[in-house]
């Protein structure tokens, strides 16, 4: 069983709508979860961060992590064009430590 | 502020060959980390250095080794290829000071063709 699992889609979706992105994981220990975004030939760009449990938003996104079923979500309001891209959740145990990523899910919004 | 930067952007090389990858941190960044991310997967962490030391593996074979310098650049070495090491090699650079959270940040990654 993977450390993280994360659909890999492709996801498509149009202009305005609500996008849910979601990972789930084994390992309790892992405390802080992040979503990076990564453009094609591009590395990744940290979107949001979330320590322990609980919700926490970004203007258009947010993110929410439940500890007690080993699941967290990416929530993307109003999407955009420019928000087409790879979507990768990644956690660790403790800060500065190795990260373990999902797949990946690839997303395009169309205009 | 500079942000992380990767040399070469694109390498060939063929099986049985050693390669050397290299990266500039982040100014003021200390802890350097290299992610393999094979195509369609998500980055699979390798190795971390911090202050010219390993600090920590992941499930890599010894083929794969590192340097990190005093400046906290760093060195990816893979020896013997294998087909399976093409992949986009990622390095990560980050704070690692007290028990605050530390961003990674990411270059923009070595693609690495082995044929």
């Amino acid at each position: 069983q993977k450390e993280v699992e994360q659909d890999p889609g492709p996801l498509s979706v149009p202009e305005g709508a609500i996008v849910s992105l979601n990972c789930t994981y084994s390992n309790s220990a892992f405390q802080y979860f992040m979503w990076y975004r990564q453009y094609s030939r591009k590395g990744p760009e940290l979107l949001m961060y979330t320590y322990s449990s609980g919700n926490k938003e970004d203007g258009r996104f947010t993110a929410q992590v439940d500890k007690s079923s080993k699941y967290i979500s990416l929530f993307i309001r109003d999407s955009q064009p420019s928000d087409s891209a790879t979507y990768l959740c990644a956690m660790s145990w403790y800060t500065g430590n190795q990260f373990y990523f999902g797949t990946g899910t690839s997303l395009t919004v169309i205009p | 502020e500079t942000g992380v930067t990767q040399s070469p952007t694109h390498l060939i090389k063929t099986r049985g060959q050693q390669v050397t990858l290299r990266c500039s941190s982040q100014s003021g960044h200390n802890t350097v980390s290299w992610y393999q991310q094979a195509l369609g997967q998500g980055p699979q962490f390798i190795f971390q250095y911090y202050r010219e030391e390993e600090n920590g593996r992941g499930n890599f074979p010894p083929r794969f080794s590192g340097l990190q310098f005093p400046n906290y650049s760093s060195e990816l070495n893979v020896n013997a290829l294998e087909l399976d090491d093409s992949a986009l090699y990622l390095c990560a650079s980050s704070s690692y000071r007290d028990s605050s959270y530390n961003e990674q940040f990411f270059g923009p990654g070595t693609r690495l063709t082995v044929l």
